[in-house]
C-alpha cells in the first residue's frame, strides 16, 4: 500500500544550527500533512501542519515546506536548541479520518 | 490540564491475562482515536470513534482487541489473552469533527511477560 517515509533516521546538529528533516510521501490523494515531535516516553506533540493547497507554512522557529510535484515534505527548525532533541514524525491524511505516520527521524542537538 | 489523558501510564502483565486501558479526550472533542506504537516505529491506527459510534477499525485490531466509548466521552481499550507481541505503547488521540489535527495523550506502555 501507499505509505509515508523518511530519508534519514538520525540527524545530529550543533546548538544554534538550522535543522532540516525530510519526508517522502507516495499517496497523491493526501491533502493534509502534520509534523509531530515525540520525546522519550511521551505521546506525539503537534508542531505544525499544512494543507495540499499550500507550499509553505511558518510557525515559531519552524517552517514546513510541501513539494507536491515530487511528493516531498520537510520540516525546518531554526536555531536548533537542545530541547528540540526528539523523534520527529510526519503524518498524512488522505481524506479519511485516520493518520498514516512515517517511521520517524531522531534529531540530536549537541550543546 | 485540558489535554488528552490516559491511564495507566505503564502496565506489566503476564501472557494470557486481560488488560484494559482508559482514555479521556479533550472535553469538547467528539472524535477519539487509538493507535499502537512499537519501538522505533510511527504510530499505527487501530480504531476511531465519533461520539459513541465506532466508525473504523484497522485490520491490526484482532478479535482479542475491543474498544468502547459508551457515553461518547472516555474510551476503553481491552486486550484479552495478551501475547508478547502486544507489548507496545498504546496512544489515544482526539479532535473535533471538521478539524484534522489530532492531539495525542501520553500513552500507556504495555509490557507482556
Amino acid at each position: 500500500g501507499e505509505s509515508v517515509g523518511l530519508h534519514l533516521p538520525t540527524l545530529s546538529v550543533q546548538e544554534g544550527d538550522n535543522s532540516i528533516i525530510n519526508c517522502a510521501y507516495s499517496n497523491s490523494a493526501s491533502d493534509y500533512f502534520i509534523w509531530y515531535k515525540q520525546e522519550s516516553g511521551k505521546g506525539p506533540q503537534f508542531i505544525i501542519d499544512i494543507r495540499s493547497n499550500m507550499d509553505k507554512r511558518q510557525g515559531q522557529r519552524v517552517t514546513v515546506l510541501l513539494n507536491k510535484t515530487v511528493k516531498h515534505l520537510s520540516l525546518q527548525i531554526a536555531a536548533t536548541q537542545p530541547g528540540d532533541s526528539a523523534v520527529y514524525f510526519c503524518a498524512e491524511n488522505s481524506g479519511y479520518s485516520t493518520l498514516t505516520f512515517g517511521k520517524g527521524t531522531m534529531l540530536l542537538v549537541s550543546p | 490540564d485540558t489535554g488528552v489523558s490516559q491511564d495507566p501510564r505503564h502496565k506489566i502483565t503476564k501472557r494470557g491475562q486481560n488488560v484494559t486501558f482508559r482514555c479521556d479526550p479533550i472535553s469538547e472533542h467528539n472524535r477519539l482515536y487509538w493507535y499502537r506504537q512499537t519501538l522505533g516505529q510511527g504510530p499505527e491506527f487501530l480504531t476511531y470513534f465519533q461520539n459513541e459510534a465506532q466508525l473504523e477499525k484497522s485490520r491490526l485490531l484482532s478479535d482479542r482487541f475491543s474498544a468502547e466509548r459508551p457515553k461518547g466521552s472516555f474510551s476503553t481499550l481491552e486486550i484479552q489473552r495478551t501475547e508478547q507481541g502486544d507489548s507496545a505503547m498504546y496512544l489515544c488521540a482526539s479532535n473535533d469533527r471538521g478539524l484534522d489535527t489530532q492531539y495525542f495523550g501520553p500513552g500507556t506502555r504495555l509490557t507482556v511477560l
